[in-house]
């Protein structure tokens, strides 16, 4: 069975500090994946998606950068956090099915930038 | 741009009682998906519907892809404390996203 992985579960950071988040699946080849952030009591932001290694594409512009250095690995980082970016980072992935496809999400980490 | 209404916003019952929630969209979709989400967890799938009519039950959980295709419901019946949470709907054409999501209290 698929599962997927996300650390750390929660960070408290300062201002201007850098920042990595760290997602893996495991028990699936060439997922989709995905990074959203949640603000407290709201709905799901897509941040970034890659369909493949190397393959990000960015949804809204902002601090942060995404990378996918291996099949089932996608990074959320940022060089220099602000105190917006604080949130619940959720990580995400679906196998690719053309027009219809299901996601699945990870536990989330929970970021506060002080 | 496509745009997810999800309501009620909160629902506060007493346990035992009926829930009904709905997702209704501004253009057609061929996915509608229901999550459940606990306090500091990440949303888990509920139902996932892929064809309009489509009508789906996971115990106590019933949910419809609306045959205009531009919405969905999602029901509880008999609810238990444990119902509660953040309900989101998602759905979309080639591309998900996400309603607000309902979130539910349970009064014992």
């Amino acid at each position: 069975s698929q599962t997927i992985h996300q650390w750390p579960a929660t960070l408290v950071q300062p201002v201007g500090s850098p920042l990595s988040l760290e997602c893996t699946v495991e028990g699936t080849s060439n997922p989709n994946l995905y990074w959203y952030r949640q603000a407290a009591g709201r709905g799901l932001q897509l941040l970034f998606y890659s369909v493949g290694i190397g393959q990000i594409s960015s949804e809204v512009p902002q601090n942060l950068s995404a990378s996918r250095p291996q099949d089932r690995q996608f990074i959320l980082s940022s060089k220099k956090l602000l105190l917006s970016d604080s949130g619940f980072y959720l990580c995400a992935w679906s196998v690719p099915a053309g027009l219809q496809e299901t996601q699945y999400f990870g536990p989330g980490t929970r970021l506060l930038v002080l | 741009g496509q745009q997810l209404n999800q309501s009620p916003q909160s629902m506060f019952i007493q346990e035992g009682e009926d829930v009904s929630m709905n997702c209704t969209s501004s253009s057609i979709f061929n996915t509608w998906l229901w999550y459940k989400q606990d306090p500091g967890e990440g949303p888990v799938l509920l139902i996932a519907l892929y064809k309009a009519g489509e009508l789906t039950s996971n115990g106590r959980l019933t949910a419809q892809f609306g045959i205009t295709r531009k919405d969905s419901f999602l029901n509880i019946s008999a609810s238990i404390p444990s119902d509660v949470g953040i309900y989101f709907c998602g759905g979309g054409y080639n591309k998900l996203i996400f309603g607000a999501g309902t979130r539910l209290a349970v009064h014992p």
